[in-house]
């Protein structure tokens, strides 16, 4: 069974600031998919960033990017140039199988000092 | 707006019950997910369905069930609650339900259910 695992239950970062959240995985399935998704305190689940395991190279969107590491099962965030609107809950997920349900991290919430 | 419609915003009842949450997809989109996301558990996912049909099963309780009907739209039917039960309900879909580059979740607002 997969599994996903976030080791940092709350970050703070300065606004303006870089920040990394961590995520490590488990999966026996060869080709995957991984993502991140933010939840603001809206509730909704807004999809950040993914990541295929068959590529090499890190996914990039504007300010975030991830440092995917496949031998490692290490999948982190990255955010450059923290903005206030960024404090929110983040979740780290990972394909459960072929049918492409995903598998969630408890989340890390992140705050944004001004 | 995510296009994934999900009824009712809120909903308290109590011990006992029976309540049914409704979904409706992004248009496009075949597959539906349904998760619960509680505060000791995170987002854990129940079930999902393909164009009508059961694909996975997840830590779906035997007092919950679901279905999708032929208009794609799902319902999520839980009976005989308890306080455990209260949550965040999300449905989530997506347009072909396999693992793909194009396979990608999007959320409902989530139902918020309250069990007294």
């Amino acid at each position: 069974a997969q599994t996903v695992t976030q080791s940092q239950p709350e970050m703070s970062v300065q606004e303006a600031e870089t920040v990394t959240l961590s995520c490590t995985y488990d999966t026996s399935e060869s080709d995957y998919y991984l993502f991140w998704y933010k939840q603001p305190p809206s509730r909704q689940m807004i999809l950040v960033i993914r990541q295929e395991a068959y590529k090499q190279q890190n996914a990039t969107e504007n300010r975030f990017s991830v440092n995917f590491q496949k031998a490692a099962k290490s999948f982190s965030l990255k955010i450059s140039d923290s903005q206030l609107g960024d404090a929110a809950m983040y979740f780290c997920a990972c394909e459960g199988g072929s049918q492409g349900n995903l598998i969630f991290g408890k989340g890390t919430k992140l705050s944004v000092k001004p | 707006d995510s296009g994934v419609t999900q009824t009712p915003k809120h909903l308290i009842t109590a011990t006992g019950q029976r309540v049914t949450l409704r979904c409706s997809p992004r248009s496009g989109d075949l597959s539906v997910y349904w998760y619960q996301q509680s505060l000791d558990q995170g987002l854990q996912f129940l079930i999902q369905y393909y164009n009508g049909e059961e694909r996975a099963k997840g830590n779906i309780l035997e007092r919950f069930s679901a279905q999708q009907f032929p208009d794609l739209h799902s319902e999520l039917n839980l009976s005989s609650l308890e306080l455990g039960d209260s949550a965040l309900y999300f449905c989530a879909s997506s347009e072909t339900g396999i693992s793909s580059g194009a396979n990608v979740l999007t959320f409902g607002a989530g139902s918020r259910l309250t069990v007294l």
